[in-house]
């Protein structure tokens, strides 16, 4: 799997935009884009994914460059209940379909 | 949308018990599930991968004998924790892929995990 690195924490101002950057320059070209968060002491949530094209749905968009090497999740208008821990990982599909997690953002929504 | 329950979700134990989780996915049959534990501050784990009707595949240094799975339908793992000490305390969540979602999405639906604490 592509190696990705994101910042460790970041905040953000309710109602505001929340964009969340990942690098995966090492990425391959069959290899998609996820992105997935944990609520403190729940289990993750999907959230996202893309191969290369940008994608929006009900719960935020994805904006991959064109050369695939780094990714922005954006939840456009952020509320305390997105305050979590957010994960981008890069995986090839059919390859046993276990996702590994890095450490991820750690997202702090303030009113 | 898919829905993966996970079972109990606190458990309190003695030491040298043994305790079972159970995960079940609700609206879809999952052919494979997926294992996890995650330490206080630290990021999720894979323990191991569950395939209905065939032995789980361990990650290196999780042992089989002590983290017993068993997937025996498509709706249902089971993780039981024999002889738990108190480092088995942990939260324990479980992920399952719906056997019929497109093959390259490779979207998992997670539990809400099991918070155990070995006394």
């Amino acid at each position: 799997d592509a190696k990705t690195t994101q910042p460790p924490s970041m905040d953000c101002a309710e109602g505001r935009a929340a964009n969340l950057p990942c690098n995966h320059s090492t990425i391959s070209g069959n290899e998609y884009v996820y992105w997935y968060r944990q609520i403190h002491s729940q289990g993750p949530q999907y959230i996202i994914h893309g191969l290369k094209n940008n994608e929006t749905n009900e719960m935020a968009s994805l904006i991959i460059t064109e050369d695939r090497k780094s990714s922005t999740l954006i939840l456009p208008h952020a509320t305390l209940r997105d305050t979590a821990v957010y994960y981008c990982i890069v995986r090839v599909p059919n390859s046993g379909y276990a996702l590994n997690f890095g450490k991820g953002t750690s997202l702090l929504v303030t009113p | 949308g898919a829905v993966v329950s996970q079972h109990p979700s606190r458990v309190i134990c003695k030491s040298g018990t043994s305790v079972k989780i159970e995960c079940r996915s609700l609206d879809f049959q999952a052919t494979t599930m997926f294992w996890y534990r995650q330490f206080p501050k630290q990021s999720l784990m894979l323990m191991a991968t569950s395939n209905e009707g065939s032995k789980a595949t361990y990650e290196q240094g999780v042992e089989k004998d002590k983290f017993l799975i068993n997937h025996a339908s498509l709706t249902l793992s089971t993780l039981t924790v024999t002889s738990a000490h108190p480092e088995d305390s942990s939260f324990y969540i479980c992920s399952a892929r719906n056997r019929d979602s497109p093959s390259g999405a490779n979207v998992l639906t997670f539990g809400a995990g099991s918070r155990l604490t070995v006394l």
